[in-house]
């Protein structure tokens, strides 16, 4: 089956410091990949789409310069805290979706549980 | 505006038995459901899918069921077995989400089968 590997899988860190975040499809090409986060007992919250090669989308209320995104390779997708504070702490989860025709399921990494101090 | 709703929480049931998880949707233009199933400090792993056009999806122990005029979608697990015990949820996507492929996720449901 699809896999999808998220590195590292937990980051503490002192408020201010900036944390990069990988998502890497093992043995698929995602031409798209998305980046959630996850609030204790809510659902996952979409933050932005990653389009291989291109500027990725960020949905209402994410700020792009805060959360840098970039999907250098089919490969490869990194989620750039920038100068995170407190407020910033949750679990940050990505996804990757194979290309081809028609639906195609999303595939989760294991997540990232960030914690500012 | 929660688009995709999981009204219950939590459910319990026994070994053997039949599990339900319901979920609820509003937005019309949804067309393509899926259910992932997520245990502690992992991501969610992708169980069973449907498109709108169909209304039922079966694959081993889970099955789908999907009501389009009521907004309705189930997954039943039978029997249930004690390692399906996690969290589990409903998505939705299609030409609802903006595009094709992002998908609305709901709340989620609590399983737990007991002994």
């Amino acid at each position: 089956g699809a896999v999808v590997s998220q590195h590292p899988s937990r980051v503490i860190c002192k408020s201010g410091t900036s944390v990069k975040i990988e998502c890497r499809s093992l043995d698929f090409q995602a031409t798209t990949m998305f980046w959630y986060r996850q609030f204790p007992k809510q659902s996952l919250m979409l933050m932005a789409t990653s389009n291989e090669g291109s500027k990725a989308t960020y949905e209402q209320g994410v700020e792009k310069d805060k959360f840098l995104i970039n999907h250098a390779s089919l490969t490869l997708s990194t989620l750039t805290v920038t100068s995170a504070h407190p407020e910033d702490s949750s679990f940050y989860i990505c996804s990757a979706r194979e290309g081809g025709p028609g639906n195609q399921p999303q595939h989760f990494g294991d997540g990232t549980r960030l914690s500012i101090l | 505006d929660q688009q995709v709703k999981q009204n219950s929480p939590s459910l319990s049931v026994q070994e053997g038995r039949i599990s339900i998880l319901n979920c609820d949707y509003t937005n019309s233009m949804f067309d393509y459901f899926l259910w992932y199933k997520k245990y502690p400090a992992e991501g969610p792993t992708f169980l069973i899918s449907i498109s709108s056009i169909k209304d039922k999806n079966e694959d081993g122990r889970f099955t789908v069921f999907l009501n389009k005029s009521a907004k309705h979608l189930s997954l039943h697990i039978v029997p249930s077995q004690p390692g399906d015990s996690a969290v589990y949820f409903c998505a939705a996507g299609g030409r609802g989400g903006g595009t094709a492929s992002k998908l609305t996720f709901g709340t989620g449901t609590r399983l737990q089968v007991t002994l």
